[in-house]
């Protein structure tokens, strides 16, 4: 079965610090993945996807990148963190050719002070 | 542009039924998602209508009629642990841009006893 993983769980980060989130996915090949933001109490933002290695596609022009070295990782990233970079960060996958079942992983609860 | 509607919060009590309508707006359409995401979790998956009508699974049932770009979510002898945000999302079929999902903002269900 698939699996998707993310680190860490939480964090707490002062502002203008940087910012590395991974994600992993586990028993599939060649998977769509996401980068998701979600504010308290809001909706889902789209902030990258990915449909291969080395493939990014950006939604919201900001100071967050993401990158995809392996099939089944996907890392976002921060040089400078801002105090609107806080949120709930979901990593989500998709499997090629499916079109609307993405599973999240467990999320990251960034605080930015 | 492309756009989902769904109300912002919902009330219910045990037992009883509560209907979640979503409207969309958009270039094209394969069919309409249903995910539910409790306080501090990740969305999961719950249900997708691809041709009109009813879809039912066990408690949750969702609708789908194209003609009027309208579905629902139904959910019958609520538990409290029904209580969580239900989001309708669609896939986003504009050029270049079919691997992605069309998020509404969620409608927040508070079930009380």
């Amino acid at each position: 079965s698939q699996t998707i993983h993310q680190w860490p769980a939480t964090l707490v980060q002062p502002v203008g610090s940087p910012l590395s989130l991974e994600c992993t996915v586990e028993g599939t090949s060649n998977p769509n993945l996401y980068w998701y933001r979600q504010a308290a109490g809001r909706g889902l933002q789209l902030l990258f996807y990915s449909v291969g290695i080395g493939q990014i596609s950006s939604e919201v022009p900001q100071n967050l990148s993401a990158s995809r070295p392996q099939d089944r990782q996907f890392i976002l990233s921060s040089k400078k963190l801002l105090l609107s970079d806080s949120g709930f960060y979901l990593c989500a996958w998709l499997l090629p050719g499916q079109a609307y079942e993405q599973y999240f992983g467990p999320g990251t609860r960034l605080t930015v002070t | 542009g492309q756009s989902l509607e769904q109300p912002s919060e919902v009330t219910a009590v045990e037992g009883a039924i509560v209907q979640i309508n979503c409207t969309y707006q958009t270039s094209g359409f394969y069919g309409l998602s249903w995910y539910q995401q409790h306080d501090g979790g990740a969305p999961t998956f719950l249900s997708y209508n691809g041709l009109d009508g009813l879809e039912e699974t066990g408690r949750f049932s969702s609708f789908l009629s194209r003609s009027d770009s309208y579905g629902y979510l139904l959910l019958q002898e609520l538990q409290m642990k029904d209580s969580a945000s239900y989001f309708c999302a669609v896939r986003d079929l504009q050029a270049g841009n079919n691997r992605k999902l069309i998020w509404g903002l969620g409608t927040s269900l508070a079930v009380n006893p």
